[in-house]
């Protein structure tokens, strides 16, 4: 059965420092990747998604940036954090087609 | 472009009382529509779904009937528990978007004994 894995669960980081978060799929073969952000007591903001390997898709002008090195990974970044980056961070996935996606666990970013 | 409505929260309700979540869309074709809940601190799960008109999604006691006359898809639990307090959103999926949802705002439920 095909699982989705996102990582760290939880991370504090000072403004201005650099950001990677990391997402994973297991059990399919040339997902659609996607990465949201949930603002606290917000709904859900689509940030990037993703194809395939190498094509990235922004949603939102922003502070952060996408890629994809591996078909089954999809990497969130940034170069200098800001204040406003903080927030809960889902990574999705979705097979080709009219399929619904499937979530992870999020990333908790707080920013001091 | 397509958009998803759903009712203000937070809805307070008694431990085993009815419950509905009203959700309308906008759409052009015909899209799939979808419920996911959200457990406090977790990501989202997909709850329930129904990809063409009068389908009737339903997953552990929750239902939904995909009304295209209506362009409706209210979620209902004949009697909540406790463990059902979430943030419940309502989604939909067109044809050749790669995918993407478009999420209502969701709706926090807040059970109570």
């Amino acid at each position: 059965s095909q699982t989705i894995h996102q990582w760290p669960a939880t991370l504090v980081q000072p403004v201005g420092s650099p950001l990677s978060l990391e997402c994973t799929v297991e059990g399919t073969s040339n997902p659609n990747l996607y990465w949201y952000r949930q603002a606290a007591g917000r709904g859900l903001q689509l940030l990037f998604y993703s194809v395939g390997i190498g094509q990235i898709s922004s949603e939102v002008p922003q502070n952060l940036s996408a890629s994809r090195p591996q078909d089954r990974q999809f990497i969130l970044s940034s170069k200098k954090l800001l204040l406003s980056d903080s927030g809960f961070y889902l990574c999705a996935w979705a097979d080709d087609g009219n399929q619904p996606q499937h979530f992870g666990d999020g990333t908790r970013l707080s920013i001091l | 472009g397509d958009s998803v409505t759903q009712m203000e929260g937070p809805v307070t309700l008694s431990e085993e009382a009815f419950l509905t979540i009203n959700c309308t869309y906008t759409a052009t074709g015909y899209p799939s529509l979808f419920w996911y809940v959200q457990y406090p601190g977790e990501g989202l799960q997909l709850l329930l779904k129904a990809t063409k008109a009068d389908d009737k999604g339903s997953n552990k006691g929750f239902e939904a009937t995909y009304r295209k006359e209506t362009t409706s898809f209210h979620l209902e639990k004949g009697s909540v528990q406790v463990s059902d307090s979430a943030v419940y959103f309502c989604a939909l999926l067109n044809t050749g978007t790669a995918s993407k949802l478009t999420f209502g705002t969701g709706t926090r439920l807040q059970v109570t004994l």
